[in-house]
């Protein structure tokens, strides 16, 4: 089974701040995830990656297969950026996706 | 962008009834649709796999004759807890897959199941 870790768990930063999350998960998959959960719960699917990096917006995601590691970036960070912010791996074989516990993000004005 | 709809959005029900839970993709396709279960600050946790036309799939440790799942057509997957206990009070949310070149889960807005 895939164990798939976050962090930070927690995270407040200042209005503009450059901001990292990081994603590491235990076994190959085929695909990696970055959601974005805010409080009423809906779901928004951010990136999808199964090599290298995409970027959207102010949002980039970049993966490395070989350290099966996976970061979220966003620059010039906002308060409307204040979410959940959740890694989910698709594994070899599995339809299904293992999720992270994921990061909360607050943004201070 | 896909959208998938949940209905409803939030039940409350008496302990002992069933509660039926719609997952719609509106503008494609989906052969196959997730159901997932959120606990209050937890991560979500896969309960099964939907195929369009045949039996669903269920994790382990998910009771498959109080989870029922169909899904009966390309765009839509129904799933029905029956005799809910206030255990089963949870967040549960559905995907649908878009295969091809695009290919990604989309997620609909979840639902919010509370048992009394």
């Amino acid at each position: 089974k895939n164990e798939v870790e976050q962090s930070p768990q927690n995270l407040t930063a200042q209005e503009g701040e450059f901001i990292t999350i990081n994603c590491s998960y235990s076994v190959g998959i085929s695909a990696l995830h970055w959601l974005q959960q805010h409080p009423g719960g809906g779901i928004v699917s951010l990136f999808m990656l199964s090599s290298g990096k995409k970027k959207h917006g102010r949002l980039i995601a970049t993966i490395n297969i070989q350290e099966k590691h996976s970061s979220l970036h966003i620059t010039a960070s906002h308060p409307r950026d204040s979410a959940v912010y959740i890694c989910a791996v698709r594994s070899f074989g599995a339809d299904g996706l293992t999720f992270g516990k994921g990061t909360h993000l607050i943004i201070q004005p | 962008g896909a959208v998938v709809s949940q209905h409803p959005s939030w039940v409350i029900c008496k302990s002992g009834t069933s509660v039926k839970i719609e997952c719609r993709s509106l503008d494609f396709q989906a052969t196959t649709m997730f159901w997932y279960r959120q606990f209050p600050k937890q991560s979500l946790m896969l309960m099964a796999t939907s195929n369009e036309g045949s039996k669903a799939t269920y994790e382990q440790g998910v009771e498959k004759d109080k989870f029922l799942i169909n899904h009966a057509s390309l765009t839509l997957s129904t799933l029905t807890v029956t005799s809910a206990h206030p255990e089963d009070s949870s967040f549960y949310i559905c995907s649908a897959h878009l295969g091809g070149v695009r290919e990604t889960q989309y997620f609909g807005p979840g639902t919010r199941l509370l048992v009394l």
